[in-house]
């Protein structure tokens, strides 16, 4: 399986809203409800912030949501923040129980 | 607190063998999947391999079936992973992750530090 696929980069002035996207197939993003996302600071461990698509954990901020259509899902940060600035990583198991990652988005807030 | 802690990391020759393991705390170890996740060296994250709660089921990344096995000792709260036939892209940190399967996608809702394997002549 090929590794879903997401722009290497984004960047948005602080207040403002982003969206990174993550592309898959039918055979996983667009044939389960099996995506979450990840932020990752520098040298720090990743950490969950969207799981079944759009479900937020606790204690994660309600400026993060998640929403897919067809075969690609989204992440939108609203009210961007300077703490913001990580890489985000989307996942998505398949059908076969494998599970993908995106390859990664790094988000600068300017 | 939950707590996973990784060993085992270290630097190997091309073709050599390596276990890490991961000690868990801080939640009943017996009841939640758990699983691998690596990190080369300024790169994404990849999936390794997952297990269920009693060691029975195990998920593996198609291109690492066959060298790595995961595996887990419920009385120890301990998860390890044997790694054969190390490639120099193998090089990464390895991630002890536990899996919170309350519904459909699992998430990783908790992560280790990581431990560094390095393979190199």
């Amino acid at each position: 399986q090929s590794a879903l696929t997401q722009p290497a980069s984004v960047s948005g002035s602080p207040g403002q809203s982003i969206t990174i996207s993550c592309t898959g197939t039918s055979s996983d993003i667009g044939g389960y409800n099996y995506v979450s996302w990840y932020q990752q600071h520098p040298g720090k461990v990743p950490k969950v912030m969207i799981y079944d698509v759009s479900e937020r954990p606790s204690g994660v901020s309600n400026r993060f949501s998640g929403s897919k259509s067809g075969n690609t899902a989204s992440l939108t940060i609203s009210g961007l923040q300077a703490e913001d600035e990580a890489h985000y990583y989307c996942s998505s198991y398949t059908g076969s129980n494998i599970l993908l990652f995106g390859g990664g988005t790094k988000l600068t807030v300017l | 607190e939950v707590q996973l802690v990784e060993s085992g990391g270290t630097l190997v020759q091309p073709g050599g063998s390596l276990r890490l393991s991961c000690a868990a705390s801080g939640f009943t170890f017996s009841n939640f999947w758990m699983g691998w996740v690596r990190q080369a060296p300024g790169k994404g994250l990849e999936w390794v391999a997952n297990i269920n709660e009693d060691g029975g089921v195990e998920y593996y990344l198609d291109s690492l079936r066959g060298r790595i096995t995961i595996s887990r000792d419920n009385a120890k709260n301990s998860l390890f992973v044997q790694m054969n036939s190390l490639r120099g892209e193998d090089t990464a940190v390895y991630y002890c992750v536990r899996l919170d399967c309350r519904g459909p996608s699992c998430p990783f809702d908790s992560w280790g530090q990581g431990t560094l394997v390095t393979v190199s002549s």
